[in-house]
């Protein structure tokens, strides 16, 4: 069974960084898509990252230059390295799985909450 | 980047009548290579994670009612829910995976 649990979220002030970890189960984490998508309160899903199986990394234009996205094979464990944080950061940061043969998310882990404030 | 945008931001619907949510894409979100529009929907019950309902724009995931189903093609889609229950209030979205992935601005469904 594929599980992803997400952990690192907290209370950051801006300008900070935190770095979120997505720890994998079912499946290996180095042979298939993996993304970070994130929820401001009341707000709408938001895609931020993308590593692929073979390396290749892609951001959205509100993150990149500031978020990073990898992986440890060993550890089967996706990360997000958040750098120079805002308060628009302020949300629940999700890790997704993409599904068989497309970049559809047939998984997700429960989130974790990052707060941006002074 | 592809802009994806639904319509309406909400709806109020019957239980038991028919609630249908519009997603428009850009640009053409249809991958000719593989006959197969990158387009999929997902509901969002509060305090929840997004769970998938429909991918490449019609197939239904396993475990799905089918009184969801979907439609459509090249930048225009819809999200049916046939004979709406009380289990299907939440907000629904829609994502495009032609290039890179974008989310539409989401659709609460409610009862009326």
């Amino acid at each position: 069974e594929v599980q992803l649990v997400e952990s690192g979220g907290g209370l950051i002030q801006p300008g900070g960084s935190l770095r979120l970890s997505c720890a994998a189960s079912g499946f290996t984490v180095s042979s298939d898509n993996m993304n970070w998508v994130r929820q401001a309160p009341g707000k709408a899903l938001e895609w931020l990252s993308v590593i692929y199986s073979g390396g290749s990394t892609y951001y959205a234009d509100s993150v990149r230059s500031r978020f990073t996205i990898s992986r440890d094979n060993s550890k089967n464990t996706l990360y997000l390295q958040m750098n120079s944080l805002r308060d628009d950061d302020t949300a629940v940061y999700y890790c997704a799985k993409d599904g068989e043969k497309g970049g559809f998310f047939q998984h997700w882990g429960q989130g974790t909450l990052v707060t941006v404030s002074s | 980047d592809i802009v994806m945008t639904q319509s309406p931001d909400s709806l109020a619907v019957s239980l038991g009548d028919r609630a249908t949510i519009n997603c428009k894409s850009s640009q053409t979100i249809f991958y000719s290579s593989i006959n197969k529009d990158c387009l999929a929907w997902y509901q969002q019950k509060p305090g929840q994670p997004p769970r998938l309902l429909i991918y490449w724009a019609s197939t239904r995931e396993s475990g799905v009612p089918d009184r969801f189903s979907g439609s459509g093609s090249g930048t225009d889609f819809t999200l049916t829910i046939s004979s709406l229950q009380a289990e299907d209030v939440a907000v629904y979205y829609c994502q495009q995976h032609y290039t890179t992935r974008t989310f539409g601005q989401g659709t609460k469904v409610e009862i009326k």
